[in-house]
C-alpha cells in the first residue's frame, strides 16, 4: 500500500529564503506524485506532478520538485520566497494498483516571514 | 466559471439533522470524488464514482450517502449529523482513473459544523 510522509508539520522561512519541503512516498510500483498548495478557506490546487518523464519537475509559482527513486523522495523547493507562498503543502501518490485513491501526505504549512 | 463547484460553502447545523452537499464540475471528468478533511488537515477519501458508478467507499460510517446523477454531478447526503462530522468536505474530479497519473481537480470546499 502506499503511504507519504511529509517531515515538518510546520516549516517557517524568510521572505526570499529558499523554500525546502520534504516528502517521501512508499510504493511498489512506479508511483505517480503529486504537490497541492491550499490557501487558507480554499481547496487544494495543484502545483506539480511527476508521471515518470522527467525527474525533475517544474511547477507553477516558481516552485519545482526532484523525484529521487533512490531516496524515495519527492521533495518540494522554490529559490526565494513570496509572502503570497504561505499556505498549507500536501504531498500525495498514486500508482496503478490504487485504483482511485490517491493518499495524501498529512500536510507542510508554511509560513513566510517578512 | 468555477471548474468544480459546491455548495454550501458554509453550513453550521444542529446534532441529528439531515443535509446535503451538491457539487457539480463542468469540465468534462468522468471520475469524481468526495474528500474529508479534519480539524488537523489531513485528508481522506471518503467515496469516488466513475461514470456514476461507485468505485470507492471507504470507512464511511452510512449515515453518509453518495448520489451521482449523471457524470457531472456528486452530491453527498449526510443524515443524523453527529459533532464528529464537523469538517471541510471537499468534492473533486479526474478524467480517468488516478491510477494512471490523473490529476485531480478540486473544489473550495464546504465548512461543515454541528452545533
Amino acid at each position: 500500500a502506499q503511504s507519504v510522509t511529509q517531515l515538518g508539520s510546520h516549516v517557517s522561512v524568510s521572505e526570499g529564503a529558499l523554500v525546502l519541503l520534504r516528502c517521501n512516498y512508499s510504493s511498489s510500483v512506479p508511483p505517480y506524485l503529486f504537490w497541492y498548495v491550499q490557501y487558507p478557506n480554499q481547496g487544494l490546487q495543484l502545483l506539480l506532478k511527476y508521471t515518470s518523464a522527467a525527474t525533475l519537475v517544474k511547477g507553477i509559482n516558481g516552485f519545482e520538485a526532484e523525484f529521487k527513486k533512490s531516496e524515495t523522495s519527492f521533495h518540494l523547493t522554490k529559490p526565494s520566497a513570496h509572502m503570497s507562498d504561505a499556505a498549507e503543502y500536501f504531498c500525495a501518490v498514486s500508482d496503478k494498483t490504487s485504483y482511485d485513491k490517491v493518499i495524501f501526505g498529512p500536510g507542510t504549512s508554511l509560513s513566510v516571514i517578512p | 466559471d468555477t471548474a468544480v463547484s459546491q455548495t454550501p460553502k458554509y453550513l453550521v447545523t444542529q446534532m441529528g439533522n439531515d443535509k446535503s452537499i451538491k457539487c457539480e464540475q463542468n469540465l468534462g471528468h468522468d471520475t469524481m470524488y468526495w474528500y474529508k478533511q479534519d480539524s488537523k488537515k489531513f485528508l481522506k477519501i471518503m467515496f469516488s464514482y466513475n461514470n456514476k458508478e461507485l468505485i470507492i467507499n471507504e470507512t464511511v460510517p452510512n449515515r453518509f450517502s453518495p448520489k451521482s446523477p449523471d457524470k457531472a454531478h456528486l452530491n453527498l447526503h449526510i443524515n443524523s449529523l453527529e459533532l464528529g462530522d464537523s469538517a471541510v468536505y471537499f468534492c473533486a474530479s479526474s478524467q480517468g482513473r488516478t491510477g494512471t497519473g490523473n490529476t485531480i481537480y478540486f473544489g473550495e470546499g464546504s465548512w461543515l459544523t454541528v452545533v
